[in-house]
């Protein structure tokens, strides 16, 4: 079967760094994406690497080793706004979209 | 912002009623998806579409059936609503023609079904 794994939950405090990890084990690998959302409000979009490495994006940084069937976002200089769930998906060999369950990610002042 | 809309925004229906709810876009995406959230769970897909008329079945399409017979609207029917079918449902677009496109999501229903 195919099961995408990050942690349930996870608390940082205001102006650390926080690292969140995602595991994967799919039918294919077309892409990994990230996703933060807000609680009541819908899933945007973070990131995507379909190459090994690192991509940078401002405060956020995303980390994908194919050959390990793993990921992580970092996200530096923390604010009280990066409270949210941060959503794991990877892109099968249908090119569908299969997803984690989120990180929710609290941060402390 | 990708110019999606979802209507209603919250529904409450009671079990055996049908429930529609719809999907809006306005910048001519070919992709459009279904999906339902619920605590605990990734999001699921229901139904997707990849043209007018074009459709099929998600990983969790039992109790749904969906209608796309303009490119701007998606329609998800839940011909006879029952309470595991309470959720929030989100719509997705993408551009994607087979290739790894980013999707983006519409602001959800809220749907509960008593």
């Amino acid at each position: 079967g195919q099961n995408i794994d990050q942690p349930t939950e996870m608390t940082a405090t205001e102006g650390a760094i926080v690292q969140i990890n995602c595991t994967y084990q799919t039918s294919g690998f077309n892409g990994l994406f990230w996703y933060q959302q807000h609680a009541g409000e819908a899933p945007t979009f973070l990131s995507y690497n379909v190459l090994d490495g690192l991509e940078e994006k401002g405060r956020f940084s995303s980390f994908l080793s194919r050959s390990k069937g793993y990921s992580y976002l970092l996200l530096k200089e923390l604010q009280m706004k990066d409270s949210a769930s941060y959503l794991c998906a990877v892109m099968d060999s249908n090119y569908q979209l299969i997803w984690g369950a989120g990180t929710k990610l609290i941060i402390k002042p | 912002d990708a110019g999606i809309t979802q209507s209603p925004r919250h529904k409450v229906t009671e079990t055996g009623t049908p429930v529609t709810l719809r999907c809006h876009q306005t910048e001519n995406h070919r992709y459009m998806y279904w999906y339902r959230q619920d605590p605990g769970h990734g999001l699921r897909l229901i139904h997707y579409s990849y043209g007018v008329k074009d459709t099929d079945k998600g990983e969790v399409s039992d109790g749904y059936s969906v209608s796309r017979s303009k490119t701007e609207d998606f329609l998800l029917t839940l011909e006879s609503a029952t309470s595991s079918q309470t959720s929030v449902y989100f719509c997705a677009i993408s551009a994607g023609t087979g290739d790894a496109e980013t999707q983006y999501f519409g602001p959800g229903t809220r749907l509960l079904v008593l």
